[in-house]
């Protein structure tokens, strides 16, 4: 069965500084990978998803993630954290079994504070 | 503009009552989830849909229920039964790939369930 482990439950970093989210992956079969973000008391937005095309997927307001195999990785990054950047942010992998319900597996999130 | 609503947005429940939340999507798609929202645990699914008059179980469905009469409408009720149903309960849909599971979820603004 497919799992998502998103290490680190809080990652605090400097305004200006890089962001590094990590997540790794469990599956059996090539993977669809997505990031989301979620704000307080607001649903979840779609980041980036990787779906077996490039394997450096960009997504919007300056993320992006790449795609190891070889180290079941996913994680997610943006070379200048901005204030407007915290908020907790979702790995999901898309449940690939044989009946593509489109199903998701989240990991636990990660929470982004950014100081000034 | 296309999207998901829920409502209402903040929803007391008085011991031994039941309570509907509503979620409702313009975006034509044929797939529906329900996930519940607990701090530091992730999203986790209670129900799906991926067409009318049909539904799964997911991995927490124990003392809630759901219809899906209509397309565009997926009504989630929390029963009686359910516990501790004090949580942030988010409402999704996506479109069915063709390759099944490479399509990204879309999230309404949640409901925040209490107990009074």
């Amino acid at each position: 069965a497919q799992s998502v482990t998103q290490l680190g439950s809080h990652v605090s970093v400097s305004e200006g500084a890089l962001v590094l989210l990590r997540c790794n992956y469990s599956s059996s079969v090539p993977p669809y990978l997505f990031w989301y973000v979620q704000y307080p008391n607001q649903g979840l937005q779609l980041l980036l998803k990787y779906t077996s095309a490039a394997t450096l997927v960009k997504g919007n307001n300056g993320f992006e993630a790449e795609f190891k195999k070889s180290e079941t990785s996913f994680h997610l990054t943006k070379p200048s954290a901005h204030m407007s950047d915290a908020a907790e942010y979702f790995c999901a992998v898309s449940d690939r079994g044989s009946s593509n319900t489109g199903k998701l597996i989240f990991g636990q999130g990660t929470t982004l504070q950014v100081k000034p | 503009d296309g999207g998901i609503t829920q409502s209402p947005k903040y929803l007391f429940r008085k011991e031994g009552q039941n309570v509907t939340l509503s979620c409702e999507q313009n975006l034509n798609h044929d797939a529906m989830y329900w996930y519940r929202q607990d701090p530091g645990q992730g999203l986790r699914l209670i129900y799906y849909s991926q067409i009318v008059n049909d539904f799964q179980k997911g991995d927490i469905a124990e003392g809630y229920s759901v219809s899906r009469e209509k397309k565009e409408s997926f009504p989630l009720t929390v029963t009686s039964a359910q516990k501790n149903p004090t949580a942030f309960y988010l409402c999704a849909s996506s479109r069915q790939g063709a390759a099944g599971g490479n399509q990204p979820q879309h999230f309404g603004d949640g409901t925040r369930l209490s107990i009074l």
